[in-house]
């Protein structure tokens, strides 16, 4: 079975240009999120959709971040304009179940590494 | 959410049985445990998953006391690619991640 896929893998860019991630979940998965990890820190969820609709974006930086998830399969994170607090690895999952349902596991992928220069 | 609690960081050796112990005193009736692996430049790996009592699978076994406040994972007989962040999660379909126990293991 084929895993999450991410790319690109790495990225380098100055502050205040824009850059996107694009995520490709597990078959079949109607749960995807998307995660930012900062060095030494433990990943932050930035986004959760079921299908192509969001469940949950408190954690969003909406002024700069946007994520969409089109027919409800791949999905794309977006950055515009990135700032240099934006340097992380930012790391896409799936899962098989939703909200409300208690064994919801999560697949990551390998992320992609943000540098804003 | 629960909030979960787990040592920054433990030390061990080759062939030796690993406890990383993990407390949730709010965990919520509904809530399940949940453990995950992450190595450097990967994304977190699932390891183990329990509700009461213990599981065990072919990496690890989780042991959860009756008042579930806390769970304790087990991994046997490590090795040095055991050496990994290891993240104690409590909930349902909502994920929070903690900073985890980093895991080294000597040869």
């Amino acid at each position: 079975e084929a895993g999450v896929a991410q790319s690109p893998r790495y990225k380098i860019i100055e502050k205040r240009q824009s850059v996107a991630f694009w995520c490709n979940p597990i078959s079949g998965h109607a749960t995807l999120y998307w995660y930012q990890q900062i060095l030494g820190q433990g990943p932050k969820l930035l986004i959760q959709f079921q299908n192509n609709g969001v469940v949950d974006d408190s954690q969003l930086p909406k002024d700069r971040f946007s994520a969409e998830r089109l027919k409800g399969v791949d999905s794309t994170l977006k950055i515009q304009p990135a700032k240099l607090e934006d340097s992380a690895v930012y790391l896409c999952a799936s899962s098989l179940v939703g909200p409300g349902v208690a064994k919801n596991i999560q697949y990551f992928g390998a992320g992609t590494r943000l540098s804003v220069l | 959410l629960a909030k979960t609690t787990q040592p920054i960081s433990m030390d061990s050796y080759e062939g030796q049985e690993v406890n990383i112990t993990c407390s949730h005193n709010n965990i919520a009736t509904n809530d399940y445990i949940t453990w995950y692996q992450q190595f450097p430049s990967q994304g977190p790996r699932f390891i183990i998953q329990g509700y009461k009592t213990k599981v065990t699978n072919e990496v690890a076994s989780l042991f959860i006391p009756a008042d579930r406040k806390s769970s304790t994972l087990s991994l046997p007989r490590v090795s040095l690619s055991d050496t990994a962040v290891y993240y104690c999660l409590v909930g349902d379909y909502k994920l929070i991640f903690g900073t985890g126990t980093l895991l080294a293991v000597q040869p």
